[in-house]
């Protein structure tokens, strides 16, 4: 149980086009979802949080208007680059917590975006 | 200083062997502990978790916390080609957020 399906898995796109990546609770209600990004030989970086119906809460450094947050339900999230850059090229990750348990955190299994 | 440190390696070692991983950390406030394995071009899974202080065990893997020292560990028994891959800790405090810091992943190679 506890599932997260993330999609598209591989995308490549041409620069200064706007990219949507889409995350769904299969198997639960995910209030919160989490938002990372990841560099090759690097660790998770952290972009935002998201609760569902409200804005996005972004770290420091992220900027709100070109990784924009949707999480307007309990079972999806979408995060969309918007006018890609080769700079933005990372693997992206969602996760979502799972309040019923202590350790609840589930991934999806990550898109890999290309900016040619 | 980073709040979690992790050797990123890489480790390689032979099929049947001990691994040993391990992470430090600089923030007191933390209570929950976790290992996960991420394969490449995937999502992280997790492994293990502890809270507090303490050892925890899982079939071939065995987790350890030591509070006091602000070192956690993540021993794999036996070891074998398939655990290849990069392992990270994570770890949070109690607050209602519980906000994931990550270590920068150590990467394992099992040489059959």
């Amino acid at each position: 149980g506890a599932v997260v399906s993330q999609h598209p898995s591989r995308v490549i796109c041409k620069s200064g086009t706007s990219v949507k990546i889409e995350c769904r609770s299969l198997d639960f209600q995910a209030t919160t979802m989490f938002w990372y990004r990841q560099f090759p030989k690097q660790s998770l970086m952290l972009m935002a949080t998201s609760n569902e119906g409200s804005k996005a809460t972004y770290e420091q450094g992220v900027e709100k208007d070109k990784f924009l947050i949707n999480h307007a339900s309990l079972t999806l999230s979408t995060l969309t680059v918007t006018s890609a850059h080769p700079e933005d090229s990372s693997f992206y990750i969602c996760s979502a917590r799972i309040w019923d348990r202590d350790y609840g955190y589930t991934f999806g299994s990550g898109t890999r975006l290309t900016v040619v | 200083q980073k709040e979690v440190e992790q050797d990123p390696g890489p480790l390689s070692v032979p099929e049947g062997a001990i691994v040993s991983l391990n992470c430090t950390y600089s923030n007191s406030a933390f209570q929950y502990f976790m290992w996960y394995r991420q394969y490449s071009r995937k999502g992280p899974e997790l492994l293990m978790y502890t809270y507090s202080s303490g050892n925890k065990e899982d079939g071939r893997f065995t987790a350890q916390v030591d509070k006091s020292s602000k070192y956690i560990s993540l021993f794999i028994r036996d070891s074998q080609p398939s655990d290849s891959a990069t392992y990270l800790c994570a770890m949070s405090d109690a607050g209602n957020n519980r906000k994931l810091i990550w270590g920068l992943g150590t990467s394992l190679a099992v040489n059959p």
